[in-house]
């Protein structure tokens, strides 16, 4: 296994609700990159955060936010859930930006 | 044209069989490749690095042609167990960024036994 947990597994939500996601990064890495993976398709970048400072980012709306901690532990918020916002929610971390990325179980999303 | 394209698959093979995988990318500025795979309903996991001069990791071998910006898999007697799907990913977005990976679509492989 990979060493990188992700919390919930599983979360139901209404839509206009918000959400919080969290991951721990493996030991020793200091990046943590976040993806969404809809049905039937390739995860998509969401953002990435490089030593609690967010080091890029995709084509997501800010109401897709992150933070990074200390410990490089990092969460995933997203404000007024839409129901296109259910999918699987992947974490990966890495060494540093640009190495090899490890993903964690996801946190599978339902926004009914 | 899309930034990372595989195969659509699905590819059915009987055991044994060999198979090849073929994606390219649009970033010619693109650094890293790697090819994941993923199981139903869980997370892609790393399955290879991809390196200018190829290489091989038993049963798998990887290549890259940055001419061509092209990258494939081959799985030789395959097993059963390398059912899943397929996902070819590039380190290096759009404007070179070398932060995130891009994911092909990817391709679903089913062995028959």
């Amino acid at each position: 296994e990979t060493g990188v947990t992700q919390s919930p597994t599983h979360l139901i939500k209404t839509r206009g609700q918000q959400v919080t996601l969290r991951c721990s990064s493996q030991s020793g890495h200091n990046t943590v990159s976040w993806y969404q993976q809809a049905l039937g398709q390739g995860p998509q970048f969401i953002f990435q955060y490089y030593r609690e400072e967010e080091n890029g980012r995709g084509n997501f709306p800010p109401r897709f936010s992150g933070l990074q901690f200390p410990n490089y532990s990092s969460e995933l918020n997203v404000n007024a859930l839409e129901l296109d916002d259910s999918a699987l929610y992947l974490c990966a971390s890495s060494f540093w930006t640009g190495f090899e990325q490890y993903f964690g179980p996801g946190t599978r999303l339902t926004v009914t | 044209r899309k930034e990372v394209e595989q195969d659509p698959g699905p590819f059915n093979v009987p055991e044994g069989a060999t198979v090849a995988f073929n994606c390219t990318y649009s970033n010619s500025a693109s650094q890293s490749f790697f090819w994941y795979r993923q199981d139903c309903r869980k997370e892609p996991k790393l399955l290879m690095s991809v390196y200018s001069s190829g290489n091989e990791d038993g049963r798998f071998t990887a290549q890259l042609n940055r001419a061509s910006q092209y990258i494939s898999l081959l799985i030789r007697d395959s097993k059963l167990s390398d059912s899943a799907t397929y996902l070819c990913v590039v380190n290096g977005g759009s404007g070179g960024s070398n932060y995130k990976l891009t994911f092909g679509k990817g391709t679903l492989l089913t062995v028959n036994p």
